[in-house]
């Protein structure tokens, strides 16, 4: 049973726009969000995160958004550029000890078009 | 190096055999991850050290899957009878403490025959 759902495998975007990539979880226990970039080849980066005590975490051109109460985030991507097609992974992580792994999402393949 | 590294790249292996896959982590991480990510899924989870001891193994699927880190530094997935469902990219990750941003190797794709 998956925990981490990205139900949208892939997403067109021209180059300039909003992308929206969303992530649904279902595991109450967790309590800590991160979304990893992939590019072909190479193993997946850190982006952006965010924790449960807040509702939206910030970092340049990248916004993550968290509803708890709907067990939903979101990575917003303004403006969107060429160099972010890449595979997004929404990933949850649990709370207290022995909760370290990180459980991702299937991904969803981004393509900005220029 | 500046980041994990994986060897090898790729590794292509009969059904049966055995195989190891090497990870070397960032100096100074004290906890490794490995994970498997099989075609069209995200990785998921296999074990974890934190320095030498491996503090939880639950994602291991089944007793051919072994993992040392001897030394706490580098780490050694053993795979026994390799089956054709084995192949995936393994990807190990490095981290400063348990609760710190976790960094991907490359990975190694590993193709049972």
């Amino acid at each position: 049973d998956q925990q981490v759902k990205q139900n949208s495998p892939s997403l067109s975007v021209q180059e300039g726009r909003i992308s929206i990539l969303n992530c649904d979880y279902t595991n109450s226990m967790f309590d800590y969000f991160l979304w990893y970039k992939k590019y072909p080849a190479e193993g997946p980066t850190f982006l952006i995160s965010i924790s449960s005590i807040k509702d939206k975490n910030e970092d340049g051109r990248f916004t993550v958004f968290l509803n708890k109460s709907a067990k939903h985030l979101s990575l917003h991507i303004v403006p969107s550029q060429p160099g972010d097609s890449a595979v997004y992974f929404c990933a949850a992580q649990g709370s207290g000890a022995g909760s370290y792994q990180l459980t991702f999402g299937k991904g969803t393949k981004l393509s900005v078009i220029p | 190096g500046a980041g994990v590294s994986q060897t090898p790249s790729n590794k292509v292996t009969e059904k049966g055999k055995y195989v190891e896959l090497r990870c070397d982590p960032i100096s100074g991480h004290t906890a490794l991850y490995w994970y498997r990510q099989s075609l069209g899924q995200g990785p998921e989870f296999l074990i974890y050290f934190q320095g030498t001891g491996a503090a939880d193994d639950s994602g291991l699927p089944n007793d051919r899957f072994f993992a040392v880190r001897p030394e706490g530094s580098v780490s050694t997935l053993k795979i026994q009878r390799t089956e054709r469902g084995d192949s995936a990219v393994y990807l190990c990750a490095s981290s400063f403490g348990l609760a710190s941003e976790q960094f991907f190797g490359p990975g190694t794709r590993l193709t049972v025959l």
